[in-house]
């Protein structure tokens, strides 16, 4: 079955610190996958996302993510992690109908 | 931001009732969706709009309907709501701009049935 498994439902962390979010997909197609963002109270907003040419991608405010086919993961990353950086983040798989296959979610807390 | 607006942004209801909820577009794209958001299941796609009168069932649609008869607004009904259906409804579009089917997000809807 098609799927996309975030690995870490909760990840909590100090200021300054790095990040890396683990994403991996199960889907046979071609693929183009994204990373979103969800601020405390909002709506969802893209971070980044792939298509093709360079595996590593950047995205808003500090964030990049790479893409490694060999082991169908799509990871964020952000070296140096701020209060602000505070949400809940989501990978997603776009699929040829145009439609997108989410994952649960990671909810990142940032301790000041 | 793409130009999405939803209608209204909160509302309680009672079981039983039917509700409506509007997603309004500016920029006249061709695909719409319809999401809900529950705590551990991410987001789940309820139906969505590939032009005026075309619609299709995604992978929780039973106890939906949705109409879109303006390129501009997609529709999603709740025929008679359900506490199951509490949820966070977010309407989205396809954005193809740059060859990349990108899916740009309203602000949401908070529904809670009782």
């Amino acid at each position: 079955a098609q799927s996309v498994s975030q690995h870490n439902h909760h990840v909590i962390l100090s200021e300054a610190a790095s990040l890396e979010l683990g994403c991996n997909y199960s889907y046979g197609g071609t693929v183009n996958l994204f990373w979103y963002v969800q601020y405390p109270g909002q709506h969802l907003q893209l971070l980044l996302k792939y298509f093709s040419g360079d595996p590593l991608v950047k995205g808003i405010k500090g964030f990049e993510a790479e893409f490694i086919k060999s082991k169908f993961s799509f990871n964020l990353r952000k070296p140096s992690v701020q209060w602000s950086d505070t949400a809940e983040y989501f990978c997603a798989v776009g699929k040829s109908n145009y439609q997108l296959i989410w994952g649960a979610g990671t909810k990142l807390i940032i301790k000041p | 931001d793409a130009g999405i607006t939803q209608s209204p942004r909160h509302k309680v209801t009672e079981t039983g009732t039917p509700v409506t909820l509007r997603c309004h577009q500016t920029e006249n794209h061709r695909y719409m969706y319809w999401y809900r958001q529950d705590p551990g299941h991410g987001l789940r796609l309820i139906h969505y709009s590939y032009g005026v009168k075309d619609t299709d069932k995604g992978e929780v649609s039973d106890g939906y309907s949705v109409s879109r008869s303006k390129t501009e607004d997609f529709l999603l009904t709740l025929e008679s709501a359900t506490s199951s259906q509490t949820s966070v409804y977010f309407c989205a579009i396809r954005d193809p701009t740059g060859g990349v089917d990108t899916q740009y997000f309203g602000p949401g809807t908070r529904l809670t049935v009782l």
